[in-house]
């Protein structure tokens, strides 16, 4: 089972439009448009940005948007701000005959 | 509001068995239609999700780890827990327990603050 692919680093200032990629296969991203992408402060555990590949949980600023195309899903967020520094990961349903869920390696986000 | 408690020892010998539970408060663990979930994350690393328990009691595991994870929920104490046998410095890892939703792909919208568990003789 092989991590999904993230940048390791991007970054952006005040204000400004960042895109994370998580690049997987035809058989979780590619299959299911089931992804979720996760925040994650030091020290802090993750924290639920975004799921079903585009949907935002109660809470979660409309700055935070997902999309997906093909075996690439995508995390946008705009009018960046400092609190917006963290790390970030994807995850992706996987496999319908051994049901099981795949992250991806992380990327952190730095406002500059 | 749902809350999430890991506990368990924070020191493990290599070769034994990790075992950690999780206590959830705020809700019943037997009710509506969840995925209880354990991830882990090393130091300085990403994410690995271990698996997970359906209210049914039916569960999944990652394909890598599964022949030494074992998943159990204890529903009058309102607790799952997580066993990991067979333990290496590998291993050495903050565990998190979450819940899951049935739908949308399972996101896990509850967690637990972690607990650290080192393998060391």
């Amino acid at each position: 089972q092989s991590a999904l692919t993230q940048p390791a680093s991007v970054s952006g200032s005040p204000g400004q439009s960042i895109t994370i990629s998580c690049t997987g296969t035809s058989s979780d991203v590619g299959s299911y448009n089931l992804v979720s992408w996760y925040q994650q402060h030091p020290g802090k555990a993750p924290k639920l940005m975004i799921y079903e590949g585009s949907k935002r949980p109660s809470g979660v600023s409309n700055r935070f948007s997902g999309s997906k195309s093909g075996n690439t899903a995508s995390l946008t967020i705009s009018g960046l701000q400092a609190e917006d520094e963290a790390d970030y990961y994807c995850c992706s349903y996987a496999g319908s005959s051994t049901p099981h869920v795949v992250f991806g390696g992380g990327t952190k986000l730095t406002v500059l | 509001q749902v809350q999430l408690q890991e506990s368990g020892p924070g020191l493990v010998k290599p070769s034994q068995t990790l075992s950690l539970t999780c206590t959830v408060s705020g809700g019943s663990i037997s009710s509506g239609s969840y995925y209880w979930s354990w991830i882990r994350q090393p130091a300085g690393k990403g994410l690995e999700w271990i698996g997970r328990i359906y209210t049914s009691g039916s569960t999944n595991y990652n394909p890598s780890l599964k022949s030494r994870v074992t998943i159990s929920v204890d529903t009058s104490k309102n607790q799952f827990s997580l066993k990991l046998s067979s333990v290496t410095a590998a291993d050495t890892a903050v565990y998190y327990c979450a819940r899951a939703l049935n739908y949308g792909g399972n996101p896990l919208d509850y967690w637990g603050q972690g607990t650290l568990v080192t393998v060391s003789s």
